[in-house]
């Protein structure tokens, strides 16, 4: 089983949706949270971290929920340029990376 | 301009051919890190070098070698490569051994015939 745990898609949905996908992660001792968006054949990118209280930048709000351990992200009003790969990301001693969800937005 | 610069960014060679792929920063970090990326398995780290001197090996280290002489370079070098070593590389750099936010290089595209 995968330390972090990730649906692969694909998402396809319509431009002006909104779309959510989670990520599972098996240690409970993970310490940190992430989202990373990489575009096709691009570099991973930052998107945000994610905090125990929840968090949102604009269009995205990130969740954790430690007791089932999980984190999740939300698009709202989701845009053409919305479409790539989120990668979530895990922390504690070291940093594992999920395989992606890919998600596109249609219009 | 801060960045992370790897060359090549394409490579195409042959079995048994030595290459080095090249990973240089300008920001600073003290931590570096090589990750290869294939289909389905997500980022995979190679090694890591938390400074100059340091380094450590990551998940899948077996049939390549890292040096950090300074610390901006962070070279990867493939002694003996092998077909299952094509893969998509990507090298990265933090400022904090304790954040999880990487900078990332274009990655280096590389095919072993």
């Amino acid at each position: 089983r995968k330390e972090v745990e990730q649906d692969p898609g694909p998402f396809n949905v319509p431009e002006g949706a909104t779309v959510a996908f989670n990520c599972t992660y098996s240690n409970s001792a993970s310490q940190s949270f992430f989202w990373y968006r990489q575009d096709c054949r691009k570099e991973p990118k930052l998107l945000m971290s994610v905090y125990s209280s929840g968090n949102e930048d604009g269009r995205f709000t990130a969740q954790l929920n430690r007791a089932s351990q999980y984190i999740s992200l939300l698009i709202r009003d989701s845009k053409l340029s919305d479409s790539a790969t989120y990668l979530c990301v895990v922390k504690r001693s070291k940093i594992i990376f999920g395989s992606g969800t890919r998600l596109s937005i249609r219009p | 301009e801060a960045q992370v610069t790897q060359n090549p960014r394409y490579l195409i060679t042959v079995t048994g051919k030595k290459l080095t792929v090249t990973c240089s920063q300008n920001m600073n970090h003290e931590y570096m890190s090589w990750y290869r990326q294939d289909p389905g398995l997500g980022l995979r780290q190679i090694y890591y070098s938390m400074n100059v001197e340091v380094t450590d090996k990551g998940d899948v280290p077996e049939g390549y070698k890292v040096s950090r002489k300074e610390k901006r370079n962070f070279p990867l070098i493939l002694e003996s490569p092998s077909p299952n070593q094509t893969s998509l590389y990507f090298c990265a750099s933090s400022p904090l051994t304790n954040t999880g936010e990487l900078f990332f290089g274009e990655g280096s595209r590389l095919t072993v015939l």
